[in-house]
């Protein structure tokens, strides 16, 4: 059973700090792997997508994959309050298939 | 309009009721999808239309019916729920079936059955 697993949190990270989230995947022939933010009472919304091993950086946030190890990561720099949410990592294994999301992760930016 | 509009936002239903919930794509996306979020649950997947065809349903009781009548509208019709029932019901689109495409979600109809 493919699955995705995340810390539930909460995280607590003051303002200005980076706020590390993490995430594992049980299925190694998965290939696409993205990072939604939810905020209370809203729908989740892209956040990252990534696709290779490695790093990928988009202005305050970096995302890290490293498929050897079945670990996604997240890195929110220079925390704001308004990046506190919940995180969720989803990950899928190609073409015709679901994306698994995990449990989430909620994030508490504290001013 | 862009993006995925949910109508209605917001539902209260009893056990007996017939309730419909719409999904509309503003996108060209081919693919739409229904998932249900309960709290301190993850997101389930419930069903998946890949050019109005249906090509997912993840044992979902026969209570839940969707329909797809094109590529851009998607519905949930619901009868005789149970209270177990509510949650947070959130429309998805990407461009196609492709593992590699984003998913795009609606703002979710919360639905209360009493």
């Amino acid at each position: 059973q493919k699955e995705v697993e995340q810390n539930s949190g909460p995280l607590s990270v003051p303002e200005g700090a980076i706020a590390s989230l993490n995430c594992t995947y049980s299925d190694r022939v998965s290939q696409s792997f993205f990072w939604y933010r939810q905020y209370s009472g809203k729908s989740p919304e892209l956040i990252m997508s990534i696709y290779s091993n490695g790093d990928k950086e988009d202005g305050r946030f970096t995302a890290q994959l490293n498929k050897a190890s079945q670990y996604v990561s997240l890195l929110i720099r220079d925390s704001q309050p308004s990046d506190s949410a919940t995180y969720l990592c989803a990950v899928n294994i190609g073409y015709g298939q679901n994306f698994v999301f995990g449990p989430g992760t909620r994030l508490s930016v504290l001013p | 309009e862009t993006g995925v509009t949910q109508t209605p936002r917001h539902l209260v239903m009893g056990m007996t009721n017939k309730k419909s919930l719409k999904c509309e794509q503003h996108l060209g996306h081919n693919a739409m999808y229904w998932y249900k979020q309960s709290a301190k649950k993850p997101l389930e997947l419930m069903f998946v239309y890949n050019f109005k065809e249906q090509t997912e349903n993840n044992s979902v009781p026969s209570r839940f019916s969707p329909e797809c009548p094109n590529s851009s509208h998607l519905f949930l019709h619901l009868h005789t729920l149970q209270p177990e029932d509510s949650a947070l019901y959130l429309c998805a689109s990407s461009q196609d079936f492709s593992g590699a495409n984003v998913l795009t979600f609606g703002a979710g109809s919360r639905l209360t059955v009493l």
